[in-house]
């Protein structure tokens, strides 16, 4: 069964608007963790945020922020003013303590596409 | 510090063959995990090696294999390739698998694109 859930396939903005991605986590454990991984089209991830499931703060680091809320299972993340660079795949992922801590469970992707 | 380098880049291979792809992860980690990538499945995570020793493995046949050196170095090997290994097979390391603090973050390298004709 799929863990983490990405319902957004694609998103389209014009330079300058907020993003926001939407991702929905299962898990049974009290112990995990989420992660931002962001895929330009070169194909690398790169790590943004991660948090912790005992750290519901909700922080904002630049242009990024995450809305990050156990009742609901959600982990959202949002751009602030975006730019053309920001254009890529967006990952959600998740790691459980009762798994492997080097298992990594991702969505399926929301591709942003910021135009000019 | 170097970040996680993944060799070759690029790779184009027949059915039947075998391949194996390389790993370095960063300088002190110890963990290093490997995923593929394809269009119809996504990300999905194929191993996870921690000090030589395979810690996790994900719902791929046999024919995946891995292994890690004394130097963190890994490998995988796919034998008998199909079609549908065409993918790119994504490498990332972590300084402590333990499940503590931000040193469990996973970083990626640039990827092995895998072309089995």
């Amino acid at each position: 069964a799929q863990k983490v859930t990405q319902a957004q396939t694609e998103i389209s903005v014009v330079e300058k608007e907020d993003v926001t991605l939407d991702c929905v986590y299962e898990t049974r454990d009290t112990t995990y963790y989420l992660f931002w991984y962001k895929q330009p089209p070169s194909g690398e991830l790169v790590f943004l945020i991660r948090r912790n499931s005992f750290d519901e703060q909700n922080e904002i680091s630049g242009r990024y922020s995450w809305n990050f809320q156990k009742s609901t299972s959600s982990f959202n993340f949002t751009i602030t003013a975006s730019q053309v660079v920001d254009s890529a795949v967006y990952f959600c992922a998740l790691s459980e303590a009762t798994d492997s801590w080097g298992k990594l469970q991702f969505g399926a992707g929301t591709q942003v596409v910021v135009t000019p | 510090k170097a970040g996680v380098t993944q060799t070759p880049r690029y790779l184009i291979k027949t059915r039947g063959q075998q391949v194996t792809l390389s790993c370095s992860p960063i300088s002190g980690h110890r963990s290093v995990s490997w995923y593929q990538q394809t269009p119809g499945q996504g990300l999905q995570f194929l191993f996870e090696y921690f000090s030589e020793t395979q810690r996790n493995k994900g719902n791929f046949p046999g024919r995946f294999s891995g292994r890690q050196f004394s130097n963190s170095r890994s490998e995988m090997n796919v034998s008998t390739l199909e079609l549908g290994d065409s993918a790119l097979y994504l490498c990332a390391s972590s300084l402590v698998a333990s499940g503590g603090g931000a040193t469990d973050t996973q970083y990626f390298g640039p990827g092995t694109r895998l072309t089995v004709l």
